[in-house]
């Protein structure tokens, strides 16, 4: 079954105990991409990537870092978390056309709830 | 800057019809999505739209016009299970998603 797989699922830490969320797709996608989603803000993109190795910032990077070590996997780490990052959190990827064009829809993992304390 | 503009919260009553209004400032514009969430979920896809008209898909169908910066979306025959968020996000000259905040859709019965 095509999908993308978040864990954990659910997370409760404490300020400054670093952090990460995993994050594999199974559909060969080049294209991942972290999103954080508040209320009343919609989603917000974090990182994205466009291929193993290749990194960008999306529009509230800080306090975050992603790897890109193999096609599938696109972890994201929150090396000392504060309480403004208490979050749903969403993984999701793509397939690219040339040119990097995000060519359809998007796939979302089914999210990762972190509360900072 | 770059903006999406949709009503925060709907209500309308099972078995009617419903109109979901999405306008978008953006650098450039190469298409646009909708996705329903339902609380606690992960968005899933509806529609696309790249070029101006409707698009039907069953009970649902987008409107594109690309001239007035203006998509929606029309549920038809509504159902209790349609109650979620529904949000528009345009893909910019970047080919990068901008996404709205969402429409909290409430269906009573």
């Amino acid at each position: 079954e095509a999908q993308v797989t978040q864990n954990p699922r659910y997370l409760i830490t404490v300020t400054g105990k670093k952090l990460t969320v995993t994050c594999s797709q199974n559909m060969n996608h080049e294209y991942m991409s972290w999103y954080r989603q508040d209320p009343g803000l919609g989603l917000r993109q974090i990182y994205y990537s466009m291929n193993v190795e290749v990194t960008d910032k999306g529009d509230v990077p800080e306090g975050y870092k992603v790897s890109r070590k193999e096609k599938r996997n696109f972890p994201l780490i929150l090396e000392s978390p504060s309480p403004n990052q208490t979050s749903l959190y969403f993984c999701a990827s793509t397939s690219l056309k040339m040119g990097g064009e995000v060519a359809g829809e998007l796939f979302f993992g089914e999210g990762s709830r972190l509360t900072v304390l | 800057g770059q903006n999406i503009d949709q009503p925060t919260e709907m209500t309308a009553t099972e078995g009617a019809i419903v109109q979901i209004n999405c306008t978008y400032q953006t650098s450039g514009f190469n298409g646009l999505f909708w996705y329903q969430q339902h609380a606690g979920e992960a968005p899933t896809f509806l529609s696309y739209n790249v070029l101006d008209g409707l698009e039907e898909k069953g009970r649902f169908s987008s409107f594109l016009s690309r001239s007035k910066g203006y998509s929606y979306l029309l549920l038809k025959e509504l159902q209790m299970k349609d109650s979620a968020s529904y949000l528009c996000a345009v893909k910019d000259s970047n080919y990068q998603l901008i996404w709205g905040a969402g429409t909290k859709l409430i269906i009573k019965p």
